[in-house]
């Protein structure tokens, strides 16, 4: 059974400090990974998508892909009170399924 | 480029029944995918079409069905509703490309009285 795993949370930051979200998967086939971000009562909305190993930087955001630790992370630089959600973590190995995370929830304390 | 669009956007139903949601992916993308999202259970994927071919379906019992259009318009059914089966549904459309990213639209949130 593959599997992406998220600490639940609630993580807490101040605002204005670095979020750092964290995703483990289990299968080493996975070629595609993708951070969502989920308000309460929205539907999730694609941030960012990574598919080598390192960094990748968008705005105030950085995903950072490890394949040989099946480890993905998410960077929220300047976190902000209106970046409080649900951040949701997906993977897929390219067999037009895409396994997801159940979401780490974010609060930035103002 | 309009988003996804899924309706209707609620329904409440009750246990026996039959229902059907519907999806209209952004344009150009041909493939759709449906998720039904519950608080225990995270996002659990249900199945995902392509030029009117299921390519994978997820573990869910065959109550719920679905099927796509030649214009990628999609549609899933669930028959003989249960309570458990109250949950946000959502689709999300994508390219046909098999890695690439997934747009998702509003949802539509069902409750199985």
């Amino acid at each position: 059974q593959k599997e992406v795993e998220q600490n639940s949370g609630p993580l807490s930051v101040p605002e204005g400090a670095i979020a750092s979200l964290n995703c483990t998967y289990s299968d080493r086939v996975s070629q595609s990974f993708f951070w969502y971000r989920q308000y309460s009562g929205k539907s999730p909305e694609l941030i960012m998508s990574i598919y080598s190993n390192g960094d990748k930087e968008d705005g105030r955001f950085t995903a950072q892909l490890n394949k040989a630790s099946q480890y993905v992370s998410l960077l929220i630089r300047d976190s902000q009170p209106s970046d409080s959600a649900t951040y949701l973590c997906a993977e897929t190995s390219g067999t037009y399924k895409y396994i997801f995370g159940t979401g780490t929830r974010l609060k930035v304390l103002a | 480029k309009a988003g996804v669009t899924q309706t209707p956007r609620y329904l409440i139903k009750t246990r026996g029944q039959q229902v059907t949601l519907s999806c209209s992916p952004i344009s150009g993308h041909r493939s759709v995918s449906w998720y039904q999202q519950t608080p225990g259970q995270g996002l659990q994927f249900l199945f995902e079409y392509f030029s009117e071919t299921q390519r994978n379906k997820g573990n869910f019992p065959g109550r719920f069905s679905g099927r796509q259009f030649s214009n990628s318009r999609s549609e899933m059914n669930v028959s003989t509703l249960e309570l458990g089966d109250s949950a946000l549904y959502l689709c999300a459309s994508s390219r046909e490309d098999r890695t690439v990213s997934q747009y998702f639209g509003p949802g539509t949130r069902l409750l199985v009285l």
